[in-house]
Parts: C-alpha cells; sequence; structure tokens
C-alpha cells in the first residue's frame, strides 16, 4: 500500500511555455501533499504544502503565480510551472499524507525531472 | 519552524565497515521520520519513531530516538554498496528536510 505515483518521470519544454504535472495516491486518501523541488546532489527543498480543496500554502520565496497548484480530489496534485524558464530545471518530487497513518507518515511520487531548453 | 541539522553531510566508507548519522533539531518531535533516497528517484520511508528513548532494528539499521525526542541517529551495521543514497530525516509535523547525510559506500 501507499504507493504515490507522479507524471510524466521527465519532460523537456522550450523556454516560456508552461508544464503540468500530476501527483496521484494510488491506494488511499491523501487530505495533504507537498511539492518538492531539488537540485543535484542537494537535499529536497520543500515548495508549498497543498490540502484537498482549498489554496496550497507556499514556503518563503516560491512564486505562487509561477507554480500553481491545485488539489481537486483526495487523490490527485498537479503542480504547474508556467512561463518555463531554464532555471527552473531541477527534479520536482511530490508527496503524499495517508489519512490513515498513525504518525502522519508520508510518501514519495518517484520525482519528475524537468528540463527547460 | 523547526531547524534540523544532519551530520555527516558527506560520508564515503568501504564496504563492510560501520557508520553513523545523526539527525538533530532546535525543537521536540511529536514523532520522527527517516528517509532514503536514491539518485533519480523519489526518497523511501525507513522508519518512524515516535517514543523517546525508542530504538528500531531495520536489518542492519538502528534507528535511535533521542530521550528528549529532538535527536535521532541511524546506524549502520556491515555496510554494503546498496546502502548508497541520501538518508533524510523530517519532523511528521513539518515536512522540510535538512541537508541529508550523502553516504557513498565503496565495495
Amino acid at each position: 500500500g501507499a504507493v504515490v505515483s507522479q507524471h510524466p518521470s521527465w519532460v523537456i519544454c522550450k523556454s516560456g511555455t508552461s508544464v503540468k504535472i500530476e501527483c496521484r495516491s494510488l491506494d488511499f486518501q491523501a487530505t495533504t501533499m507537498f511539492w518538492y523541488r531539488q537540485f543535484p546532489k542537494q537535499s529536497l527543498m520543500l515548495m508549498a504544502t497543498s490540502n484537498e480543496g482549498s489554496k496550497a500554502t507556499y514556503e518563503q520565496g516560491v512564486e505562487k503565480d509561477k507554480f500553481l497548484i491545485n488539489h481537486a480530489s483526495l487523490t490527485l496534485s498537479t503542480l504547474t510551472v508556467t512561463s518555463a524558464h531554464p532555471e527552473d530545471s531541477s527534479f520536482y518530487i511530490c508527496s503524499a499524507r495517508d489519512g490513515r497513518a498513525v504518525y502522519n507518515e508520508q510518501f514519495f511520487g518517484p520525482g519528475t525531472r524537468l528540463t527547460v531548453l | 519552524t523547526q531547524l534540523l541539522e544532519q551530520s555527516p553531510q558527506f560520508l564515503s566508507i568501504q564496504e563492510g565497515e560501520n557508520l553513523t548519522v545523526y539527525c538533530n533539531s532546535s525543537s521536540v518531535f511529536s514523532s520522527l521520520q527517516w528517509y532514503r533516497q536514491e539518485p533519480g528517484e523519489g526518497p523511501v520511508l525507513l522508519v518512524t519513531v515516535v517514543t523517546g528513548g525508542e530504538v528500531k532494528k531495520l536489518k542492519r539499521l538502528t534507528f535511535q530516538f533521542g530521550d528528549a525526542r529532538k535527536d535521532s541517529s541511524l546506524h549502520i551495521t556491515a555496510a554494503q554498496p546498496g546502502d548508497t543514497g541520501l538518508y533524510l530525516c523530517a519532523g511528521a509535523n513539518d515536512m522540510r528536510f535538512g541537508a541529508g547525510t550523502r553516504l557513498t559506500v565503496k565495495p
């Protein structure tokens, strides 16, 4: 149980275009999902916390108009990188908190590698 | 916001050696989770510790939670190349990670 998928696993796009990344909890309902980005050889940086049916809470320094997050259902959250630029190239990872988990464990997706040309 | 420090940040050892990595917080954890991330993949949950002083074992991995629930350690016995990865800790209620410990086990 507790499987999280992401789609696509990798994407290459041109500068100025928008890219949508999906995060799904496959076998559980996730009231809360998290989005992270990770640069090479670095740790995960939390971008935003998203709760189903409400607006996402963004970390300081993360532009909410650039990184649009939608959490429309208990099994799906999407991250849209708008007007992407080369500096947005990164590894984006989502996680989902299993509402059944006693200790608030969260489970991660496999990540999406975004390359902006 | 809970500030997490992990040490060491980098560790390179030979196969068969033992090692310990540490996770320290500026405040008390309600519970703490350890993850391992391999290159190009998402982190995988290893263990959750909850009670101060708790010790959990997962094969060659031993996790300890400090009595005051502000620190934790991960000890690996007889490390293998398959243990290579980024080890991360996080409090369950504040899912921000520290820098992590990047472990390389050489054959």
